[in-house]
């Protein structure tokens, strides 16, 4: 099973709501990551968990919350968004090392009004 | 600081043509470089990496790529396109010597397959 799943594949959110992304993969790996897509850019990195520790935090504004509940999940609490925020959340998987693949979901398409 | 540069917004070529996606890399030591290919509203798919030995990288869906050092590129290629190569390329590069885990991706080369 090569498959990282993410949840909901599309949400729309008011600033003032409280929201969460959900990725799952059952790959063992033991390195996560968040990342966020604007139309027609390269994926930038938000957040990377190895072994279900924060380890990397790309100075990300404080409305996004991540959480890394055991080594199979990973998990994006959003609050009090902005529309600049709005954009394609993607999750992704690996190995711990450098030369090991990331695996990518299919992602969660956010729009907040 | 690691870089990634992909010269081409665009590349069109005809159905049953060879294509070239170019990627050019900067980083200081030896790099590991990836491939990927994101089709519309997806996620991205893995199709190859470098890592060590041999230059000619050989990965999904008919796809490869050439590591040169001398020139820091690693060009993507395949022999003969088909209409459903069209998407969205990223090259991406991770530092050898750097145990974090973040990828740099290039801005991307959207190729467009011609019937």
């Amino acid at each position: 099973d090569t498959e990282v799943t993410q949840t909901p594949k599309h949400l729309v959110m008011g600033m003032t709501n409280k929201k969460s992304l959900k990725c799952e993969q059952h790959m063992g790996h033991r390195a996560m990551y968040w990342y966020k897509q604007k139309a027609k850019k390269p994926p930038e990195l938000m957040f990377v968990y190895s072994y279900e520790k924060l380890s990397i935090n790309e100075s990300v504004p404080s409305r996004f919350s991540p959480e890394c509940p055991n080594s199979s999940l990973l998990n994006l609490h959003l609050h009090a968004l902005q529309p600049e925020d709005s954009a394609l959340y993607l999750c992704a998987s690996g190995r711990v090392g450098q030369t090991d693949t990331q695996y990518f979901g299919p992602g969660t398409r956010l729009t907040v009004l | 600081a690691q870089s990634v540069a992909q010269p081409e917004d665009q590349v069109n070529v005809a159905e049953g043509n060879p294509l070239t996606v170019k990627c050019t890399y900067s980083v200081s030591g030896n790099p590991y470089l990836f491939w990927y290919v994101q089709y519309p509203n997806r996620g991205l798919q893995f199709l190859l990496k470098y890592i060590t030995g041999d230059n000619l990288v050989k990965g999904s869906y008919g796809f490869e790529a050439e590591f040169n050092k001398s020139q820091t590129s690693f060009h993507l290629k395949k022999p003969s396109a088909l209409v459903s190569d069209s998407a969205l390329y990223f090259c991406a590069v991770r530092r050898r010597d750097n145990y974090g885990q973040n990828f740099v991706f290039g801005p991307g080369t959207r190729l467009s397959v011609l019937p």
